[in-house]
């Protein structure tokens, strides 16, 4: 069974301030895929970045960066000088290639909450 | 390219009535398409797995016979909310995987709104 693990309910920052979302996945997949997706009030989600089990390389894309760690079984996310516009639910997502096979499944999402 | 719609965006219904919403790949075929729910302030949670041609796959504890699902072509999968009670309300997403497309790959539809009064 897959389950992944965001510790973090909510988190509140200043605008400005950088900030680290957790995630901590479980499979016994050999083969899977991470996400982290952004879910603004408007309810749809919005991909920000796709993971695979075998690319443990950090990226990097303008204040997002993500750092994945096979040997900690985590995809951490993390955003720099955040803004306001950055408020949103986020949501961590494995999917394995196991029997799973392409069913994602999410963890229970972080509420960011920047304020100016 | 790979855009999903759902139909309708948000609905209103009477308890004991059935809602039906759609979901579309506007751009592409998707022989497998997924149901999602979720409910205020938590995750989404897997319904079913939609393959066109053939019987949903369920989750395990979501009533078949309550959330009908069709997946009559390569574009449009169909939820259908029967006898709909107000523990129903909750946000539906679809998502859709294309054609000969990744395993992994999901395009996700923009989610409806189910209120049952």
């Amino acid at each position: 069974a897959q389950k992944v693990t965001q510790a973090q309910t909510e988190i509140s920052v200043v605008e400005k301030e950088d900030v680290t979302l957790d995630c901590v996945y479980e499979t016994r997949d050999t083969t899977y895929y991470l996400f982290w997706y952004k879910q603004p009030p408007s309810g749809e989600l919005v991909f920000l970045i796709r993971r695979n089990s075998f690319d443990e390389q950090n990226e990097i894309s303008g204040r997002y960066s993500w750092n994945f760690q096979k040997s900690t079984s985590s995809f951490n996310f993390t955003i720099t000088a955040s803004q306001v516009v950055d408020s949103a639910v986020y949501f961590c997502a494995l999917s394995g290639g196991g029997t799973s096979y392409g069913k994602l499944t999410f963890g229970q999402g972080t509420i960011l909450t920047v304020h100016p | 390219g790979a855009v999903v719609s759902q139909h309708p965006s948000w609905v209103i219904c009477k308890s004991g009535t059935s809602v039906k919403i759609e979901c579309r790949s506007l751009d592409f075929q998707a022989t497998t398409m997924f149901w999602y729910r979720q409910f205020p302030k938590q995750s989404l949670m897997l319904m079913a797995t939609s393959n066109e041609g053939s019987k949903a796959t369920y989750e395990q504890g979501v009533e078949k016979d309550k959330f009908l699902i069709n997946h009559a072509s390569l574009t449009l999968s169909t939820l259908t909310v029967t006898s709909a009670h107000p523990e129903d309300s909750s946000f539906y997403i679809c998502s859709a995987r294309a054609s000969g497309g990744a395993w992994y790959e999901q395009f996700f539809g923009p989610g409806t709104r189910l209120t049952v009064l």
